[in-house]
């Protein structure tokens, strides 16, 4: 039992690059999220998704597309890259809005 | 948009003393949820509050729910090195489906 899993842990993009971040969970939840967190900023909601084909905008969702094709997998898209995009990302999940969420042990990505 | 801030940013106390940290949101909470992130980890839950006045206790940690549900607490009686990390709170707004807004966090350090 895996819980909540992301790959990759470490990227280092060059300005323009893209890439995917993903997410799977083995835990049957529907909510998924995305959140990048940047020193003394906290944690920020770039996408979520309610259930299998659903997606929906965050906080700061500029710069990034999300899927969620299969219940269990919600991606996180990069299609090109910047800078200001240099954060740890962090996916997480919870039952429904009324629960805990659960995190993943991130990603660190680095936009030079 | 809600907004949840969080004080103090940092702390270092000495192992023995106690610590507390504030939260506060710009509008009224369904409830409230209490991470701690170890340096270099994920956020782990701790605990959520729903009740005006609330007060949960764990082992050595005690969280509040303000009567008006727009402020809450975390208080560390006798720190311990284990303690260290940052602590974030999370509210949700008290209106149908309502995501998860993080607190900025407080980061404490515990030296021996």
């Amino acid at each position: 039992n895996a819980g909540v899993t992301q790959t990759p842990k470490f990227r280092v993009l060059k300005t323009g690059q893209s890439m995917t971040l993903l997410c799977a969970q083995d835990m049957n939840h529907e909510y998924m999220y995305w959140y990048r967190q940047d020193p003394g900023m906290g944690l920020r909601l770039i996408h979520y998704s309610v259930g299998e084909g659903t997606t929906a905008k965050g906080e700061v969702p500029d710069g990034y597309n999300v899927s969620r094709l299969k219940k269990q997998n919600f991606l996180l898209g990069l299609e090109s890259a910047a800078p200001s995009q240099t954060s740890v990302y962090f996916c997480a999940t919870d039952r429904d809005f009324s629960y805990e969420q659960y995190f993943g042990p991130g990603t660190r990505l680095t936009v030079t | 948009g809600q907004q949840v801030m969080q004080i103090p940013q940092y702390q270092h106390v000495q192992e023995g003393e106690d610590f507390t940290t504030y939260c506060n949101s710009s509008t009224t909470l369904s409830n409230i949820q209490w991470y701690k992130q170890r340096p270099g980890g994920h956020p782990v839950f701790l605990i959520q509050l729903v009740k005006s006045g609330e007060v949960k206790k764990q082992k050595r940690l005690t969280f509040q729910f303000g009567e008006a549900k727009k402020n809450s607490s975390l208080h560390i009686t006798a720190t311990q090195t284990t303690d260290v990390g940052t602590y974030f709170c999370a509210g949700r707004g008290n209106t149908g489906f309502q995501k998860l807004v993080f607190g900025t966090g407080t980061r404490l350090l515990v030296s021996p």
